[in-house]
């Protein structure tokens, strides 16, 4: 079966810090795709990044990172110099290459940044 | 480039009633997936179809929902005889299938009286 977790139900920083959101995932797939959704206020579900198993290399796009490691099955997402456009509640997520269909979500991380 | 759009964006009917709903996707998208969200959860699937065909049903898809995607364009989702535990938000997303990831819309918020 495959389950994400996300044990930080809510986070709290002010503006300028770094904030790291959890993600420890679940799966018996030996090729599967990790990701993580942003869902702002407004209520949309927007794609932020996808990785594949067999790629490990970590991944910078501008204040956002990414740290996968198979070995303790986690997919961590770090915002850098945080802003309050970055309040929101973040899914990470996962699903199987093979049939690339359904995506299982974890139970979300909110995030709220203080000015 | 239009994203995924889904009509109505809330619907608040009375128990027992009839809801449809309906998601235009990505046009290039020949993957649309129907995802349920309450409140404080994540999505959770339901259903998904590859061009017309319908390919998975979650366990969540009680006999009362169903799916369709005639003309491997457009879908729409009925829920019959409404129950107030349907109440949630109904997202769909499309993809290409050769893709992993997915593009959501709006949403739909049902609210059952």
């Amino acid at each position: 079966a495959q389950k994400v977790t996300q044990a930080q139900t809510e986070i709290s920083v002010v503006e300028k810090e770094d904030v790291t959101l959890d993600c420890v995932y679940e799966t018996r797939d030996t090729t599967y795709y990790l990701f993580w959704y942003k869902q702002p206020p407004s209520g949309e579900l927007v794609f932020l990044i996808r990785r594949n198993s067999f790629d490990e290399q970590n991944e910078i796009s501008g204040r956002y990172s990414w740290n996968f490691q198979k070995s303790t099955s986690s997919f961590n997402f770090t915002i850098t110099a945080s802003q309050v456009v970055d309040s929101a509640v973040y899914f990470c997520a996962l699903s199987e290459i093979r049939s690339a269909s359904k995506i299982i979500f974890g139970s979300g991380t909110r995030l709220s940044i203080r000015p | 480039d239009t994203g995924v759009s889904q009509n109505p964006r809330h619907k608040i009917t009375k128990r027992g009633q009839n809801v449809t709903f309906r998601c235009d996707p990505i046009s290039e998208h020949n993957r649309l997936y129907w995802y349920r969200q309450t409140l404080g959860q994540g999505p959770e699937f339901l259903t998904y179809f590859q061009n017309e065909a319908q390919l998975e049903k979650s366990r969540l898809l009680s006999d009362r929902f169903s799916a369709e995607r005639p003309k491997g364009s457009f879908s729409t989702l009925e829920i019959q005889r409404t129950e107030q535990g349907d109440s949630a938000m109904y997202l769909c997303a499309s993809s290409l299938e050769t893709a992993g990831e997915q593009y959501f819309g709006p949403g739909t918020r049902l609210t059952v009286t």
